[in-house]
């Protein structure tokens, strides 16, 4: 049971160059999220979905874009790389919404823009 | 704004040692609670949820105590292999977006 499954697991970008992290979950799970987490600090909610189709802004969604066309796949878009984009995100999900239920995470991108 | 407040610690703690740590949280109006674990550079998984009767699995034991807005984690007889970061994170229930995650406690056991 694959679970949450994220590629790449590390990447190094130019300023200015884009890319797509690719999450992709198979326990049919209707609600999927983007974090990032800086170093020492809390996830922060990037985009979320609570199904195909259907995606909203977190907490910090600026120069991230995210498309939800199936049930399985949630792949976040950066535009154009910022040194400020440094940092290891997260793709988690979840059956219900949040309330009562855990997130599953991915094992994370761990993303560098020099 | 809805804000999880953690000591980041580091705890370092002897092995076998009992050890516990609190987090406070501002959302009046938060749901449901749980205690996550993050090994360094890993993805942060699920250690227990955190019911309003407190509950126990096995060497851990999570308190909530909604009269004073925080919850407590207390590992007991501690294991090297219990050195991790511990999220604490709270959800408001009040949609999808509503999971708040605390910075974490930083705790080492040591031999």
């Amino acid at each position: 049971n694959a679970g949450v499954t994220q590629t790449p697991k590390f990447r190094i970008l130019k300023i200015g160059q884009s890319m797509t992290l690719q999450c992709t979950q198979d326990m049919n799970h209707n609600y999927m999220y983007w974090y990032r987490q800086d170093p020492g600090m809390g996830l922060k909610l990037i985009y979320y979905s609570v199904g195909a189709g259907i995606t909203d802004k977190g907490e910090v969604p600026n120069g991230y874009n995210v498309s939800r066309s199936t049930t399985e796949d949630f792949p976040l878009r950066l535009e154009l790389a910022a040194p400020s984009q440094t940092s290891v995100y997260f793709c988690a999900s979840t059956q219900q919404g949040t309330g009562n239920q855990p997130q599953h995470f991915g094992d994370g991108t761990r993303l560098s823009i020099l | 704004r809805k804000e999880v407040e953690q000591d980041p610690g580091p705890f370092n703690v002897p092995e076998g040692a009992t050890v516990a740590f609190n987090c406070t949280y501002s959302n009046s109006a938060s749901q449901s609670f749980f205690w996550y674990r993050q090994d360094c550079r890993k993805e942060p998984k699920l250690l227990m949820s955190v019911y309003s009767s407190g509950n126990e699995d096995g060497r851990f034991t999570a308190q909530l105590n909604r009269a004073s807005q925080y919850i407590s984690l207390l590992i007991r007889d501690s294991k090297l292999s219990d050195s991790a970061t511990y999220l604490c994170v709270v959800s408001s229930g009040g949609g999808a977006d509503g999971l708040t995650f605390g910075k974490g406690t930083h705790l080492i056991i040591q031999p």
